[in-house]
């Protein structure tokens, strides 16, 4: 049974840094079956697919946070990260790290983590 | 970078069936056949119910089917019980990326 666990500061300065981990029991992120990657959710609001990366490094970003985001993974840790700069107030959710079916589908999701920005 | 299109609500009574929609483009729903739907409960984590377009993880009751024709998809719930009052969203593989519908409130009258 995998598990998913962020962690990270919950709270950010305006034009800081957003440096999340999610780490991985129970499963071995470095099988070639699964991406894993980052969904956010604005307060009662809906879902956004933020980015994946893959076992060999290969990453995918939701276009309009590209020049933003950042998706690492360390096979050694078992973990990958997520860091997002130059973030405001609008970057304030809850961000789940997830295990990704090929095609999309977030098979399994961390009890997800609320992120404040705010000085 | 446009989302998909959900109804913002949806109700139906105990053991009837409701359908909800999602509607995307000839770019994403039309062009895959990967999508995926998720339910909701108040302050809990997004569970996966269905995915590409109509298969269900394991445990997930059968009474929830997934379909699509043509750029839209659509969740159906059947025999419909209390607890499937929640919040759904559906998903699209979409080039290199995905998008999410708005979600749509269920409410069991």
């Amino acid at each position: 049974q995998v598990h998913l666990q962020e962690s990270g500061p919950g709270l950010v300065k305006p034009s800081g840094t957003l440096s999340l981990t999610c780490t991985v029991s129970g499963y071995s992120i470095s099988r070639d079956s699964h991406y894993w990657g980052w969904i956010r959710q604005y307060p009662g609001m809906g879902l956004q697919w933020i980015g994946t990366t893959y076992y060999d490094g290969r990453t995918f970003y939701r276009p309009s946070l590209k020049n933003r985001a950042t998706l690492s993974i360390d096979t050694s840790t078992n973990q990958f990260s997520l860091k997002l700069t130059s973030v405001t107030a609008a970057d304030t959710a809850v961000y789940y790290c997830m295990r990704e079916i090929p095609g999309g589908a977030a098979s399994d999701w961390g009890q997800g983590i609320l992120v404040s920005v705010s000085s | 970078q446009p989302s998909l299109t959900q109804p913002p609500s949806a109700s139906g009574s105990p053991g009837q069936s409701v359908t909800i929609s999602c509607a995307g483009t000839s770019s994403d729903v039309g062009a895959y056949n990967y999508v995926s739907w998720y339910q909701q409960h108040p302050g809990k984590v997004p569970k996966l119910i269905i995915y590409d377009v109509n298969k269900r993880p394991s445990g997930v009751s059968d009474r929830f089917s997934g379909s699509k024709s043509g750029n839209t998809a659509s969740l159906t719930i059947s025999g419909l019980q209390p607890e499937d009052e929640a919040d759904y969203y559906c998903n699209s593989h979409a080039l290199s990326s995905v998008i999410f519908g708005g979600g749509t409130k269920l409410t069991v009258l």
